[in-house]
């Protein structure tokens, strides 16, 4: 059973551009949650989707965005990059969302210049 | 407010030995506490989980401790091995919402040969 996919895994990107990070679900999986690690901060929650529907949000600025596809593939926006956010960004998927197991992909590598 | 803490920052233990990690937390709605484990380069992987009904959970050589009057909660890990060497997260969630899991700073292990 593939595991959760996420692309690309390393990027470069320079102040004021805008970033798309995309997640592939474990198959059976309805709900796709995203969270942002650094060292500083550790690992915070941005949102969590579910059938297409956004269910949950962290306490990030509107410039992070995501949406959630009719195939459970979801992608992250985050627009106006600024330094700060440089971090590991992580995609974990589960069956509901409600309870249980989060399997989470390895990440992709954002370095804002 | 950081509302799970976790103790040490760092711990390094002899092969063999126990290493123990300790969590706390100020939520009292939450339900669901569970550990992950993180090498360099991957996403966390769930490690064990517990619920507040049960004081101890048990699996293989990694044990949860519950303490739910102090609101701690904590890791032990038996016959320790080099192979155990990683960042450990405690986390901790509402029944419901189990995908906006909130971590802990996470805690570095070294297990010496």
């Amino acid at each position: 059973k593939a595991g959760v996919t996420q692309t690309p895994r390393y990027l470069i990107k320079t102040r004021g551009q805008q970033v798309t990070l995309s997640c592939s679900p474990i198959s059976g999986h309805r709900s796709v949650s995203w969270y942002q690690q650094t060292p500083g901060q550790g690992l915070q929650f941005l949102f969590e989707y579910f059938s297409e529907t956004q269910r949950n949000k962290g306490n990030f600025p509107g410039r992070f965005s995501g949406r959630q596809f009719s195939n459970s593939r979801s992608e992250m926006n985050v627009s106006t990059l600024e330094l700060g956010d440089s971090a590991l960004y992580l995609c974990a998927s589960s069956r509901t969302g409600s309870t249980g197991e989060l399997f989470f992909g390895e990440g992709s590598r954002l370095t804002v210049l | 407010q950081q509302q799970v803490k976790q103790s040490p920052q760092s711990l390094i233990v002899q092969k063999g030995g126990i290493s123990i990690i300790n969590c706390a937390y100020e939520n009292t709605a939450f339900d669901y506490f569970p550990w992950y484990q993180q090498f360099p380069g991957k996403g966390p992987a769930l490690l064990i989980a517990i619920r507040p009904d049960v004081s101890e959970k048990k699996e293989g050589r990694f044990t949860i401790s519950f303490n739910k009057s102090a609101k701690q909660f904590s890791l032990h890990i038996m016959d320790s091995q080099p192979g155990d060497s990683a960042t450990y997260f405690c986390a901790a969630s509402v029944t419901g919402a189990n995908s906006k899991l909130t971590f802990g700073k996470g805690i570095t292990l070294s297990v010496r040969p």
